[in-house]
């Protein structure tokens, strides 16, 4: 079946440097890319989506990028803080072409933030 | 506005046994689903509901029943537990497929 593969699964970064999470999709038809953050013990949460008519969306310290043609999106945290540390999770909209759309999810990336 | 709620928090069930999980949603969304989240598998879709009265089965649907007879709320059934339901499950809620998912506190099942 169509899927989502996210990479890395950990990720560590000092206080203040960028973090970057890449994921990749395989259904041709997908078209909405959102990811979702889930601090401990916490429900996930919406961060930044993305729709396949646009390459690059911002909202202060995290941008998402959209290469359709690589079937690849990435999350990018600047500057980061103590508070971005939490589990990050990638999806992708699939079964735009049978009428059953849904999200499916990668398997996410658990961030720390070294102080 | 409480926005998506689920109840119980916490469940412990023996093999065999049965239990609903209830999930509620005061934004008036038409489509809403069930996962189960697991160490390392992400966010796997149980069952998920397009509108009142419709239920149509995602990625891991076996060992378990949905329904939505209102549109407020969805339920999530198991008939018979087994060890391998122990999971934390989220019901979440949307405008449509391709809009934000909001989702409840999470249910913490342990099957013994």
């Amino acid at each position: 079946g169509e899927n989502v593969e996210q990479h890395p699964s950990t990720l560590s970064v000092q206080e203040g440097d960028s973090a970057v999470i890449k994921c990749t999709y395989s259904d041709s038809a997908s078209n909405y890319f959102p990811w979702y953050k889930q601090e401990l013990g916490k429900r996930p949460q919406l961060i930044i989506d993305i729709r396949s008519n646009v390459g690059e969306k911002k909202d202060q310290r995290i941008a998402v990028t959209l290469n359709k043609t690589a079937k690849h999106f990435s999350l990018h945290i600047t500057e980061t803080q103590p508070e971005d540390s939490a589990v990050y999770f990638c999806a992708a909209s699939i079964g735009a072409n049978f009428g059953n759309e849904k999200l499916t999810f990668g398997t996410g990336t658990r961030l720390t933030i070294i102080p | 506005n409480a926005g998506v709620t689920q109840t119980p928090k916490f469940r412990v069930l023996k093999t065999g046994q049965s239990m609903t999980l209830l999930c509620a949603q005061d934004m008036n969304h038409e489509y809403m689903y069930w996962y189960r989240q697991d160490p390392g598998m992400g966010l796997r879709l149980i069952h998920y509901s397009v509108g009142e009265g419709t239920t149509a089965k995602g990625e891991v649907p076996d060992g378990y029943n949905v329904s939505r007879l209102k549109k407020q709320n969805f339920l999530l059934g198991l008939e018979s537990a087994a060890p391998s339901q122990t999971s934390v499950y989220f019901c979440a809620s949307s405008y449509g497929p391709v809009y934000e998912q909001y989702f409840g506190p999470g249910t913490r099942l342990t099957v013994t």
